[in-house]
């Protein structure tokens, strides 16, 4: 299996602009995971699927991000408008079941300037 | 709710000799425990994890984790360390409490220094 994939790598977009980040979850995976990476606060949880509901987005930092996951092999995290404090590593991540292991994919790396 | 606690942001260490990153954590029910290292501009890696069984987890590169449940502990440890493990390591912990769930919570991270 390829992983989790993601795109785009690397991101550069302008204050106020709208950003969406795309993730590729393992084949037969039922869970899928959305963190974002900064120095500051470390690996936060922002939302969670489970079989393309969305279980727990406790995570998420306000109005201005949604996620969704139309079908079990894509998700979007969204971003609109994006603001420099976005600004982090946000990773997508999937497992098969409670207890099973967690693969995380490379990372979206966003700079909003 | 859950938490990891990483109590040493850098461990520092000579490359041959033994070494251990600590982490302990709190959480309702059983925990479900891992261990996940990351190079410079990578994503996560997963090395070991501890769900249920012998206390003492063998995982990947020479790593192992032993899962203390009276000390709520989970410290990561080689026998003898390389230049090349050095990088960034996170504990995370998920928990069965109102029923198995996913949600995998990370410590701080760790930054493991090997010096040649």
């Amino acid at each position: 299996d390829a992983g989790v994939i993601q795109s785009p790598r690397h991101e550069v977009t302008e204050m106020g602009q709208e950003v969406t980040l795309r993730c590729k979850p393992i084949s037969g995976h039922d869970y899928l995971f959305w963190y974002r990476q900064t120095m500051m606060r470390g690996l936060e949880l922002l939302i969670y699927f489970n079989n393309n509901v969305p279980i727990d987005d406790s995570g998420m930092p306000e109005d201005r991000f949604s996620a969704k996951m139309p079908n079990a092999s894509f998700s979007t995290l969204k971003i609109q408008p994006s603001e420099p404090r976005d600004s982090a590593v946000y990773f997508c991540a999937s497992s098969a079941r409670p207890g099973n292991t967690i693969y995380f994919g490379e990372g979206s790396w966003l700079t909003v300037v | 709710a859950q938490s990891v606690a990483q109590p040493e942001d850098q461990v520092n260490v000579a490359e041959g000799n033994p070494l251990t990153v600590k982490c302990t954590y709190s959480v309702s029910g059983n925990p479900y425990l891992f261990w996940y290292v990351q190079y410079p501009n990578r994503g996560l890696q997963f090395l070991l994890k501890y769900i249920t069984g012998d206390n003492l987890v063998k995982g990947s590169y020479g790593f192992e984790a032993e899962f203390n449940k009276s000390q709520t502990s989970f410290h990561l440890k080689k026998p003898s360390a390389l230049v090349s493990d050095s990088a960034l390591y996170f504990c995370a912990v998920s928990s069965t409490y109102g029923g198995a769930t996913n949600k995998l919570i990370f410590g701080t991270g760790t930054l493991l220094a090997v010096q040649p």
